[in-house]
C-alpha cells in the first residue's frame, strides 16, 4: 500500500533562518507531488507541484522553493524565513483522480 | 481558471440531525470533485469523490454528496450527524482532462455538531 511521510510535525524557526521540509512517498512510482500551505487554520493554497524528478511548477510567487531530487522525494525550502511563512504545510501525492495527504508540518516563524 | 466556493465558514447542527455542507465549483470541461475532512493539526483525509456515473456518491463515515451539473454544486450530506463529525471540511475540484494536475480547494467549512 502507498504511504506518505512528512516531517517534522512541528517546527519553530527564527526569522531569517533557512527551512527544509521533506516529504517522501512509498509504494508508488512517478507520483504527482504537491505542497500546500494552510494559513490560520483555513483554506489551502497550492504552492508547488511536480510531475517528475527535477520538474517543479510554482503556483504563487513567494519566499519558498521546492525541489524533487528523487522520484518519491519532494522538498520545500527557504533560504531566509519571513514571519508570513508561518502556517501549516501539507504534502500530497496524486494517484489517478485522488490526492493523499501527509500529516502536515506546523511551522511557526518567530 | 478553476475555483471552488464553500459559502459557509461554519455550520452548526445538533447531534442526530441531518447535515449539509455546501460546495459550488467552476471548471472548464468535466469536473472531478472531492470532499476531504481535516481534524485539528492533522492532514486531510479523503471522504469521497465524483468522477463519473451516478450523481449520488457515497463515502466514508456515512457521508454522501450529490453532483448537480446544472447548478455546478457538490454538497456534502449526512442523514444523522455525530459529535465526532465535528471538523473542517474541504471541497476540491480538478479538470478531468489528461494533463490536468491542479487540484483546487475551497476555503473550508467548519462543522460543529452540538450534543
Amino acid at each position: 500500500s502507498q504511504t506518505i511521510h512528512q516531517w517534522p510535525a512541528t517546527l519553530v524557526q527564527p526569522v531569517g533562518s533557512p527551512l527544509s521540509l521533506e516529504c517522501t512517498v512509498e509504494g508508488t512510482s512517478n507520483p504527482n507531488l504537491y505542497w500546500y500551505r494552510q494559513a490560520a487554520g483555513r483554506g489551502l493554497q497550492l504552492l508547488f507541484y511536480s510531475v517528475g524528478i527535477g520538474q517543479i511548477s510554482s503556483e504563487v510567487p513567494q519566499n519558498l522553493s521546492a525541489s524533487r531530487p528523487q522520484d518519491r522525494q519532494f522538498i520545500l525550502s527557504s533560504k531566509k524565513l519571513l514571519l508570513s511563512d508561518s502556517g501549516f504545510y501539507l504534502c500530497a501525492w496524486r494517484r489517478q483522480s485522488e490526492a493523499f495527504f501527509g500529516q502536515g508540518t506546523r511551522l511557526t516563524v518567530v | 481558471a478553476q475555483s471552488v466556493a464553500q459559502p459557509e465558514d461554519q455550520v452548526n447542527v445538533a447531534e442526530g440531525n441531518p447535515l449539509t455542507v455546501k460546495c459550488t465549483y467552476s471548471v472548464s470541461g468535466n469536473p472531478y470533485l472531492f470532499w476531504y475532512v481535516q481534524y485539528p493539526n492533522r492532514g486531510l483525509q479523503f471522504l469521497l469523490k465524483y468522477i463519473t456515473g451516478d450523481n449520488l456518491v457515497k463515502g466514508s463515515y456515512g457521508f454522501e454528496a450529490e453532483f448537480n451539473k446544472s447548478q455546478t454544486s457538490f454538497h456534502l450530506k449526512k442523514p444523522s450527524a455525530l459529535v465526532s463529525d465535528s471538523a473542517l471540511y474541504f471541497c476540491a475540484v480538478r479538470n478531468s482532462g489528461a494533463g490536468s494536475y491542479q487540484l483546487t480547494f475551497g476555503k473550508g467549512t467548519k462543522l460543529s455538531v452540538i450534543p
